[in-house]
């Protein structure tokens, strides 16, 4: 079976740095690019970037280019999504997604998401 | 940036009827075009892509249509598990964009 599994829920502070994952299993990790979606709870589906784990090449929507970094461990089969500095409005559900055929493609499958709460 | 916009925010059905609901795209995106189906506390969960293809286990009563910017998924008969959000999503064009959403709920 396909599938993206991701790191547990996580609070954190303002200005606090934090990294999430997100590991694949039942397809080839090295030859599909991983994507990162952003939910804000109660909102839309905003797409924040990709990454290719067989080279760590990647591409950021502009909205998120310079707030979050992507990174991937191919060794073992992991995407990673880090922020140096957490703000509030970083709070949300962000799920890992794997591009089926290249890219841009659509999405299939999602992991389960990652809640991230950023509080005082 | 390719703005997708869906219509209607919410559609009210009874189980059984049909639901139409549509997605414009503020420029053409070929045939790169995709739905997601997210119930409440759920990832979402690919529908179709390239317009019309269901994806794996999706039922049949889903269908897509379209072309260029306007583009429709039917379902023709309401189930109860088929109450939730829909998205559309392009992928012709950087950044990937979505809709919306379209909440289907219980009339």
């Amino acid at each position: 079976e396909v599938q993206l599994v991701q790191s547990g829920a996580e609070v954190r502070k303002p200005g606090e740095s934090l990294k999430i994952s997100c590991t694949g299993s039942g397809f080839y990790f090295t030859t599909h690019w991983i994507g990162w979606v952003r939910q804000v709870p109660g909102k839309g589906l905003e797409w924040m970037g990709i990454i290719y784990p067989g080279d760590s090449d990647t591409r950021y929507s502009q909205s998120f280019q310079g707030q979050v970094t992507m990174s991937a461990d191919k060794s073992i089969s992991t995407a990673y999504l880090h922020w140096s500095s957490l703000r509030a409005s970083d709070t949300a559900i962000y799920y890992c997604v794997r591009l089926v055929g290249g890219a841009p493609k659509w999405f299939d499958p999602w992991g389960q998401g990652t809640l991230v709460i950023v509080s005082s | 940036e390719t703005v997708m916009t869906q219509s209607p925010a919410t559609l009210s059905v009874s189980p059984g009827e049909r639901a139409t609901l549509s997605c414009r795209a503020s420029q053409s995106v070929s045939s790169d075009l995709a739905w997601y189906q997210q119930k409440p506390g759920q990832a979402p969960r690919l529908l179709i892509y390239a317009i019309s293809t269901r994806a794996t286990g999706v039922p049949a009563r889903f269908s897509g249509s379209g072309s260029g910017t306007e583009f429709t998924l039917t379902i023709s008969s309401l189930q109860s598990e088929d109450f939730a959000v829909y998205y559309c999503q392009q992928y012709n064009n950087w950044p990937l964009t979505f809709g919306g959403g379209t909440k289907v709920d219980i009339k």
